[in-house]
């Protein structure tokens, strides 16, 4: 079956540490987005890359580096720039057909806490 | 740009009740709508769309929405309430002229009780 994995489910992070969240999907599709969830704050965009090798910034990406080197796999690393990094997190990605709109996948998220 | 509002935290409901959860959206060209579920430690999951046609949606797990251009609206709706329908819900908008994102309510949690 297709779908979007993300591994691990949970993760610790020591003070000063790097951490890569990891994010691929077999779906075949083109674009590909990282979230942040926050107890009572939503969704809010981290980065976002709609090709190959090419990825842009969302609201809220300082303290994050991504990469799509590609088109299957999209890794988030928590740097330790980040300086509130516990949170829940979700990738997700999208089709981007010539007409009409099909809207996210989501994987099941990785639970990053700091130590 | 794009932004959606989900008035209510949360939603008390008894089990068998109808169920609402309200979303109202803002863009500039053709409204693109998508309501999404999640249950605690999960992904979210798509319930229903709207891109065009008729006003009212039929979605996933008995749900449907109903698309309102005058009010910019796009309330979630369940004649019939379930314990299990419990949740975390997100109401989404794609504007058609800017791109493939998506804008995400602050989501409104739903408790059914029995």
């Amino acid at each position: 079956d297709g779908g979007i994995t993300q591994s691990p489910k949970y993760l610790f992070r020591k003070e000063g540490q790097n951490v890569t969240l990891s994010c691929e999907q077999n779906l075949n599709h083109d674009a590909m987005y990282w979230y942040r969830q926050d107890p009572g704050q939503g969704l809010r965009l981290i980065y976002y890359s709609q090709i190959v090798n090419d990825f842009q910034k969302g609201d809220i990406a300082e303290g994050y580096s991504v990469s799509r080197e590609k088109k299957e796999s999209f890794p988030l690393t928590v740097t330790s720039a980040q300086k509130n990094p516990t949170a829940f997190y979700l990738c997700a990605s999208s089709i981007t057909p010539a007409e009409g709109y099909y809207g996210y996948t989501f994987g099941s998220g990785t639970r990053l806490t700091v130590v | 740009a794009q932004s959606v509002a989900q008035p209510e935290d949360q939603v008390n409901v008894a089990e068998g009740n109808p169920l609402t959860v309200k979303c109202t959206y803002s863009v500039s060209g053709n409204p693109y709508l998508f309501w999404y579920v999640q249950y605690p430690n999960r992904g979210l999951q798509f319930l229903l769309k709207y891109i065009t046609g008729d006003n009212l949606v039929k979605g996933s797990y008995g749900f449907e929405a109903e698309f309102n251009k005058s009010q910019t609206s796009f309330h979630l709706k369940k004649p019939s309430a379930l314990v299990s329908d419990s949740a975390l819900y997100f109401c989404a908008v794609r504007d058609g002229a800017a791109g493939n994102k998506l804008t995400f309510g602050g989501g409104t949690r739903v408790l059914v009780k029995p």
